[in-house]
């Protein structure tokens, strides 16, 4: 089954500590996507990958890092997390870019 | 201003009803677009893509963009208690350089029994 998987799908942690979100997809897509989903904000890009060992910043980069080493992984580190950063992450995953057609489950983190 | 706008509803219909949802943008620069499902606790599916303006149909469902208009719809036809979702729409600019979508905030449909 084609699918964009997360984990952990909860989180909740306290301000300063470093955390990883992983995101794992199975279709050997080259670009996959970070979003984070705020109410009234709707989805906002973070970073964005085309492809193995190329990430770029999306629309609201601070506060985060990415990496892409292998094709099928593109883990969300948050170095030093604030409350602001308490939100609902999303990963996805395309095979061009142009839609993203897969969206994992999603990850509901609180910072506090 | 947003570049996408949204309204955020809940927009509450009859079972079988026929419904409308819209968005606006405000960048000429969007050639691709799309609608989202997305359940509750669930990410966000991908419902219809259209490049441009013009029509498409998939069942129960028509995506029609007016780009001179700026305004997008998404028609949903016998609706279904099962619709009620809330629906996103986004859209993203020509297919070089930086590839995002720009997502409106999302409208919430409740279908009744």
């Amino acid at each position: 089954e084609a699918q964009v998987t997360q984990n952990p799908r909860y989180l909740i942690t306290v301000t300063g500590k470093k955390l990883t979100v992983t995101c794992s997809q199975n279709m050997n897509h080259e670009y996959m996507s970070w979003y984070r989903q705020d109410p009234g904000l709707g989805l906002r890009q973070i970073y964005y990958s085309m492809n193995v060992e190329v990430t770029d910043k999306g629309d609201v980069p601070e506060g985060y890092k990415v990496s892409r080493k292998e094709k099928r992984n593109f883990p969300l580190i948050l170095e030093s997390p604030s409350p602001n950063q308490t939100s609902l992450y999303f990963c996805a995953s395309s095979l061009q870019g142009l839609t993203e057609a897969f969206f994992g489950q999603g990850t509901r983190l609180t910072v506090v | 201003q947003k570049e996408v706008e949204q309204d955020p509803g809940p927009l509450s219909v009859p079972e079988g009803a026929i419904v409308s949802l819209n968005c606006t943008y405000s960048n000429s620069a969007f050639q691709y677009f799309m609608w989202y499902r997305q359940y509750s606790r669930k990410g966000p599916e991908l419902l219809m893509y259209t490049y441009s303006s013009g029509n498409k149909e998939d069942g129960r469902f028509t995506a029609q963009v007016d780009k001179s208009s700026k305004y997008i719809s998404l028609f949903i036809r016998d609706s279904q208690p099962s619709d009620s979702a809330t629906y996103l729409c986004a859209m993203s600019g020509p297919s070089t350089g930086r590839r995002a979508l720009t997502f409106g905030s999302g409208t919430r449909l409740q279908v009744q029994p």
